[in-house]
């Protein structure tokens, strides 16, 4: 079955650094690259991160993504309040021939 | 500026049918293909597919055959999904994005959703 797991949640206090995991396989993860999304309360995902590790214009450095393998993680360093949300990872998947998005990780700021 | 504008909340009964619309604008819209998601209550996002706007072909993912349908009209930079015979599990919000580059498929992913409408609240009940 082809699924991408995250963690329900994460915390961290302000200024700390959380990594985000997002965990797949051969067919989604470990061919194609992987984005992140920041998802604020009643709105619409915004992207955060796409090709594995590259950010849009506007989105802060304090945002890092990475990929090894089957898996790949989010950082977030000098954690702020506002960066408590929920953040999704999103792969294609080649048995499923469309997108795998992950359940989704709640980050909590302490 | 490049935004997505999507049409209001519709409350509907079982078996109904609705009609969403996406309309797009500050950009090219043929340039574009227009990717659709949905979002059940408290849940995570799901792909639903994309379509082509250069020539109107849909890609539909797995969960999303048959009863949904993703159509144009490109003289009013529109994209629509309808969804039909709906149930109470339809229920749920449904986003259009634009894939940032260009194309809804495995090719273009890599590069992102970049532009997102504001989602229109689909309530099934009776």
């Amino acid at each position: 079955q082809s699924v991408l797991t995250q963690p329900p949640s994460t915390s961290g206090a302000p200024g700390q650094r959380v990594t985000i995991s997002c965990s797949g396989s051969s067919s989604n993860i470990g061919r194609n690259a992987v984005n992140w999304y920041q998802q604020l309360p009643g709105t619409a995902p915004k992207l955060l991160i796409f090709n594995n590790n590259q950010r849009p214009s506007g989105v802060p450095d304090r945002f890092s993504g990475s990929k090894s393998g089957t898996s790949a993680s989010l950082a977030i360093s000098g954690l702020q309040s506002e960066d408590e949300t929920d953040y999704y990872c999103a792969a294609w998947d080649d048995s499923l021939n469309g997108v795998l998005f992950g359940g989704g990780t709640k980050l909590t700021v302490l | 500026q490049v935004q997505l504008v999507q049409s209001g909340s519709e409350l509907k009964q079982p078996g109904a049918s609705v009609k969403l619309s996406c309309k797009a604008s500050g950009y090219t819209f043929t340039t574009y293909g227009m990717i659709w998601v949905r979002q059940a209550p408290g849940q995570g996002l799901e792909w639903m597919g994309w379509i082509n706007t250069n020539t109107g072909n849909p890609t539909y993912a797995q969960d999303f055959t048959g009863r949904f349908v993703f159509s144009l009209d490109t003289s009013v930079s529109t994209a629509y999904l309808q969804i039909s015979s709906l149930k109470a599990e339809d229920t749920a919000v449904y986003y259009c994005a634009r894939p940032r580059g260009g194309g809804g498929g495995r090719e273009y992913h890599h590069f992102g959703m970049d532009v997102w409408g504001q989602g229109t609240t689909v309530t099934v009940s009776s």
